[in-house]
């Protein structure tokens, strides 16, 4: 079966830096999406890897490793506006998106 | 900035009532979703339309009706629920699924569904 796997839930000190990650097991692979959920909103698109690599968007990182079956998402600096759950989703060899159960962040002051 | 818009927020029903959820996308794209998601589970999807034709229906029971009249509007039709049909209903869209890996999909609010 397919099948992502993520942290529950992960706690981090505002100004530090926190590194969520994701791994997958997929019938193929055709991008891997990071999106943030702040509670009782929508999910909101942060990053898409397709290639192995880090892809830097300002204080937010994705990394992707396709032999390993790995990502992770860095966030640095950490406000406490980061705080929010965020979902990892692999798209498959039909194309169809595989979801995480989600990590959900706690930034302490 | 939210493309994608759904009513209403919040809804408390019955088992024997009948209600809709309404959804609206303004970023011109051709697909559109319904998931359900449930606390600390991952996303379920529900149904996708594409250019106005259902492609996915996931086992999905036949109390959950979906129905899409156009690109821009999707419908959830809902009738003698379930308690544990209570979850957070999701609506997303993207340019076209089929498109290559890169298609993202962009998501509403969502309604917040409660079954009593």
């Amino acid at each position: 079966g397919q099948n992502i796997d993520q942290p529950t839930e992960m706690t981090a000190t505002e100004g530090a830096i926190v590194q969520i990650n994701c791994t997958y097991q997929t019938s193929g692979f055709n991008g891997l999406f990071w999106y943030q959920q702040h509670a009782g909103e929508a999910p909101t698109f942060l990053s898409y890897n397709v290639l192995d690599g880090l892809e830097e968007k300002g204080r937010f990182s994705s990394f992707l490793s396709r032999s390993k079956g790995y990502s992770y998402l860095l966030l640095k600096e950490l406000q406490m506006k980061d705080s929010a759950s965020y979902l990892c989703a692999v798209r498959d060899s039909n194309y169809q998106l595989i979801w995480g159960a989600g990590t959900k962040l706690i930034i302490k002051p | 900035e939210t493309g994608v818009t759904q009513t209403p927020r919040h809804l408390v029903m019955g088992m024997t009532n009948k209600k809709s959820l309404k959804c609206e996308q303004h970023l011109g794209h051709n697909a559109m979703y319904w998931y359900k998601q449930s606390a600390k589970k991952p996303l379920e999807l529900m149904f996708v339309y594409n250019f106005k034709e259902q492609t996915e229906n996931n086992s999905v029971p036949s109390r959950f009706s979906p129905e899409c009249p156009n690109s821009s509007h999707l419908f959830l039709h809902l009738h003698t629920l379930q308690p544990e049909d209570s979850a957070l209903y999701l609506c997303a869209s993207s340019q076209e699924p089929t498109s290559g890996g890169r298609d993202t999909q962009y998501f509403g609010p969502g309604t917040r569904l409660t079954v009593l």
